[in-house]
C-alpha cells in the first residue's frame, strides 16, 4: 500500500491555459474525493466519486472544472481556461466504503500557480 | 448544514507545555469529528477521529480530543509539546454516512518555542 499519489506536485501555468491533474488512490478504495485548499484556509470539498460514478459536485466546481474516474481507479481533474483565482493546492483523498467510508486518506496535493 | 470553527488561527506554546487547540462544530445530525495535521508542503494526516464510540479519543503522537455534545466542542490536547509538533492543525466534521465529504475548519498554526 503506497498511499494516495498525485501528479504533478507543482504546476505553473499562464492564465487561459488548460491544466490536468492526476490522482491515484489507495488500491481497492472505491471512493475518491477532490478538495481545494487556498493559502491560510482549510480544504474545501469539490467533488467525489464512488467507483466511476461522480456522485456529488460542489458549487465551487464551475463549468471550467471537470473530473473523471473512467475505470474506477485513478482520477483526473481538468481546469480549462485557468484564472489567477484558481491558484491553490488541489488535494485528492480516497476511502473504502466497506469500512464506513468516514476515514479519508489524503495525497500530498498538486500546487497550481496561475501567472 | 455542518460547519467548524477553530478558535485562534495561531497558537504558540513552549516546548514541554500543554497544547490546547480549540474546535467547535455545528451539525444538525450526529457528527463524525476529526483532527488532521498538515506539515509544510505536505498533505493531510489524520491525528484522530470521533465516530460515536468513546467520547475521549486518543490519536497518534500523544494527542487526544474529547467530544462534548453539550458544548458542541472537540478540543485537541497534548500534555507536553515537542518541537516536531509545529504544524497546521485542522478540525473537521462530516455526517454519519459512508460517503460524506469532510468540512474543514480554517486551521490553527501551532508554533513551539524552545
Amino acid at each position: 500500500d503506497t498511499g494516495v499519489s498525485q501528479n504533478p506536485r507543482h504546476k505553473i501555468t499562464k492564465r487561459g491555459q488548460n491544466v490536468t491533474f492526476r490522482c491515484d488512490p489507495i488500491s481497492e478504495h472505491n471512493r475518491l474525493y477532490w478538495y481545494r485548499q487556498t493559502l491560510g484556509q482549510g480544504p474545501e470539498f469539490l467533488t467525489y466519486f464512488q467507483n466511476e460514478a461522480q456522485l456529488e459536485k460542489s458549487r465551487l466546481l464551475s463549468d471550467r472544472f471537470s473530473a473523471e474516474r473512467p475505470k474506477g481507479s485513478f482520477s483526473t481533474l481538468e481546469i480549462q481556461r485557468t484564472e489567477q483565482g484558481d491558484s491553490a493546492m488541489y488535494l485528492c483523498a480516497s476511502s473504502l466504503a466497506a469500512t464506513g467510508g468516514y476515514e479519508q486518506y489524503f495525497g500530498p496535493g498538486t500546487r497550481l500557480t496561475v501567472t | 448544514a455542518q460547519s467548524v470553527t477553530q478558535l485562534g488561527s495561531h497558537v504558540s506554546v513552549s516546548e514541554g507545555a500543554l497544547v490546547l487547540l480549540r474546535c467547535n462544530y455545528s451539525s444538525s445530525v450526529p457528527p463524525y469529528l476529526f483532527w488532521y495535521v498538515q506539515y509544510p508542503n505536505q498533505g493531510l494526516q489524520l491525528l484522530l477521529k470521533y465516530t460515536s464510540a468513546a467520547t475521549l479519543v486518543k490519536g497518534i503522537n500523544g494527542f487526544e480530543a474529547e467530544f462534548k455534545k453539550s458544548e458542541t466542542s472537540f478540543h485537541l490536547t497534548k500534555p507536553s509539546a515537542h518541537m516536531s509538533d509545529a504544524a497546521e492543525y485542522f478540525c473537521a466534521v462530516s455526517d454519519q454516512t459512508a460517503a460524506s465529504k469532510i468540512i474543514f475548519g480554517s486551521g490553527t498554526r501551532l508554533s513551539i518555542r524552545p
